[in-house]
């Protein structure tokens, strides 16, 4: 009863520096989001994908890519890490999308030194 | 772009009062749903509402949804300790699976 997972749990980068972001979910969702959580902004969403091979940019994109080659994974990227994208970082799938609830992954805390 | 924007930001309340947060849209919405996050937590969806002029209850909390569906609002009765958390509304972005949050309502309940 996984439901969605993410990997890792923290992670320290130097700016400049990269890395992915793994979102795993055995519900066999067909949509699934990326969100930043900043400090009294809410959740922000990155990119979405609403299916196998498909992707989309949300509010905030900029500096991160990501892709759905699995349709139970969803990777977001950081090519090139700065302090602004400190964060935590949410990972959500939905069945439906707009008619369905989305059931969020526990979160990746990253920080930009 | 379409913003959601919640008040207030903060409420600390006595344990037994009541609490009403409320989420309004620029936008027209198609439906909205309420999620609640405790500390350390991710947000966990509470409910979805979708008609206008929509009211739905759980035990202690009611759901509205506006007429003109811009805005929406969650009064919890008789706050408990255990309803700490910070609460959001979420709209999907009218023509696409884009689903917006609102800012946020941090619940602080005092025993």
């Amino acid at each position: 009863n996984a439901g969605v997972t993410q990997t890792p749990k923290f992670r320290v980068l130097k700016t400049g520096q990269s890395m992915t972001l793994l979102c795993a979910q055995d519900m066999n969702h067909e949509y699934m989001y990326w969100y930043r959580q900043d400090p009294g902004m809410g959740l922000r969403l990155i990119h979405y994908s609403v299916g196998e091979g498909t992707t989309a940019k949300g509010e905030v994109p900029d500096g991160y890519n990501v892709s759905r080659l699995k349709k139970q994974n969803f990777l977001l990227g950081l090519e090139s890490a700065a302090p602004s994208q400190t964060s935590v970082y949410f990972c959500a799938s939905s069945y439906l999308g707009l008619d369905s609830p989305l059931h969020f992954g526990n979160g990746t805390r990253l920080t930009v030194t | 772009g379409q913003q959601v924007m919640q008040i207030p930001q903060y409420q600390h309340v006595q344990e037994g009062e009541d609490f009403t947060t409320y989420c309004n849209s620029s936008t027209t919405l198609s439906n909205i749903q309420w999620y609640k996050q405790r500390p350390g937590g991710h947000p966990v969806f509470l409910i979805q509402l979708v008609k206008s002029g929509e009211v739905k209850k759980q035990k202690r909390l009611t759901f509205q949804f506006g007429e003109a569906k811009k805005n929406s609002s969650l009064h919890i009765t008789a706050t408990q300790t255990t309803d700490v958390g910070t609460y959001f509304c979420a709209g999907p972005t009218s023509g696409t699976y884009k689903y917006i949050f609102g800012t946020g309502t941090r619940l602080k309940v005092l025993a």
